[in-house]
């Protein structure tokens, strides 16, 4: 059974740093490209960023771009999210999520949330 | 950027068929995919590549996508279909996600 479990998450003051982390089982991480995507509370999904396989190829959404950075360890099937300058806005359960082929969110951890107050 | 536009909301009797929209310029030249969710849990993929079903998504769980509307089909709308969906495209390698629907089943 494919497994994605989210852990990092809490309250952080605005401006500070939290690193995210997603440990994936049940699958052959290492083939699969991963993504992060975030849901504010009541709010609907954002995409925020993409990684291949091998980490060959990464992007982000524009929203991120400068202050997030995702990453990957094979070794031990662990996907990561580095945030940086976070904002007030920042604030939302995000989620780790395997993508098929470039194409489709086939499976989604959890979430874990994250809140960014003074 | 590339914008997608669903309704807020779509109501729908027990028994009768929920059409869900979801609305970008020559969407029909993009593979769409539907997620569900529900309250206090993860997306679920109900739908990928226009009209593809995952494996266990009930057969009344269909997909349509041509020119400038996709659209996601509910036969048969049980109140356990009620969730908020999404759909999803892909446009110069970012995902884009329609502001979701809340389907209600009264």
């Amino acid at each position: 059974e494919v497994q994605l479990v989210e852990s990092g998450g809490g309250i952080v003051q605005p401006g500070g740093s939290l690193r995210l982390s997603c440990a994936a089982s049940g699958f052959s991480f290492s083939v699969y490209e991963m993504n992060w995507i975030r849901q504010a509370p009541g709010k609907g999904l954002e995409w925020l960023s993409y990684i291949s396989e091998r980490s060959t190829t990464i992007y982000y959404a524009d929203s991120v771009k400068g202050r997030f950075t995702i990453s990957r360890d094979d070794a031990k099937n662990s996907l990561f999210l580095q945030m940086n300058s976070l904002r007030v806005e920042d604030t939302a359960f995000y989620y780790c999520v395997r993508v098929i082929s470039g194409n489709h969110f086939d499976h989604w951890g959890q979430g874990t949330l994250v809140t960014v107050s003074s | 950027s590339y914008e997608l536009t669903q309704p807020l909301s779509v109501s729908v009797a027990p028994g009768q068929t929920a059409r869900i929209i979801c609305e970008g310029n020559n969407i029909g030249r993009k593979n769409v995919h539907w997620y569900q969710q529900k309250p206090g849990q993860a997306p679920l993929l109900v739908i990928h590549r226009d009209s593809n079903r995952p494996s266990g998504i009930p057969e009344r769980f269909s997909g349509s996508n041509s020119g400038n509307t996709a659209t996601l089909t509910i036969s048969w709308a049980q109140a356990g279909d009620e969730a908020d969906y999404y759909c999803h495209v892909w446009d110069s390698h970012t995902a884009v996600f329609g502001g979701g629907t809340r389907l209600t089943v009264l």
